[in-house]
């Protein structure tokens, strides 16, 4: 069990607010990553983490940054959300599961900006 | 950005019924295909993992298979049952990024 610990789970803000969410796991895995989920959309990757300050963009990083200074941390940020930040977001590791490395996701974190 | 598709985007079947569903993928770049399977109000779980041309794997009454030459995979359900209801995402791995399809909502109908 990989331990993820997504917070909040559920938020809801204002636009032009900073929102950061945070990630947590347990188990010292290296590679981290968030994505969101829209419908229509699927799951699209935002920023992911190689290791302790080594973050990397995804195919939607525009309007979130990251951070990584712990192993077990990785924490997204919208420093001015948007209506268009509306979405469920989801983190994950990688881990060995079903004869490879596979994602293990945390439980989501919804965030409403009106 | 890589395009990984789906298709249908839903499907509802009775149960007992078989089914499959597709995930299309450029087929550069490989390193792996993988299946999720997603219930309403949880997370993701890993399903199956593939890596070679012609790869088939099999979990009880799901299986897959993969080409990784003309750039797709197959998910099979047989014998479809109410607990089989979820969506089924795939996703291409290169390297150490993940590109989802937009997955197949399956609805079992008793």
């Amino acid at each position: 069990d990989a331990g993820i610990t997504q917070s909040p789970r559920h938020k809801v803000t204002e636009t032009g607010t900073p929102v950061t969410l945070r990630c947590h796991q347990t188990e010292n895995h290296r590679y981290m990553y968030w994505y969101r989920q829209d419908p229509g959309h699927g799951l699209r990757l935002i920023h992911y983490s190689y290791g302790v300050k080594d973050t990397d963009k995804g195919e939607v990083s525009d309007g979130y940054s990251v951070s990584r200074s712990k192993t077990e941390d990785f924490l997204l940020t919208l420093e001015s959300a948007t209506s268009s930040q509306t979405s469920v977001y989801f983190c994950a590791i990688s881990e060995w599961g079903a004869g490879a490395n596979v994602l293990t996701f945390g439980a989501g974190s919804r965030l409403t900006v009106l | 950005i890589l395009n990984v598709e789906q298709s249908p985007q839903s499907l509802h079947v009775q149960e007992g019924d078989s089914t499959n569903f597709t995930c299309s993928f450029p087929s550069s770049n490989f390193y792996a295909l993988h299946w999720y399977r997603w219930e309403t109000a949880k997370s993701p779980e890993a399903l199956f993992v593939m890596t070679l041309n012609g790869d088939e794997k099999k979990k009880g009454r799901i299986s897959a298979t993969l080409n990784t030459k003309e750039g797709y995979s197959y998910l099979y359900i047989k014998g479809s049952q109410p607990e089989d209801s979820a969506t089924y995402l795939c996703a291409l791995r290169t390297g150490n990024q993940f590109y989802f399809g937009t997955g197949t909502s399956l609805t079992v109908i008793p």
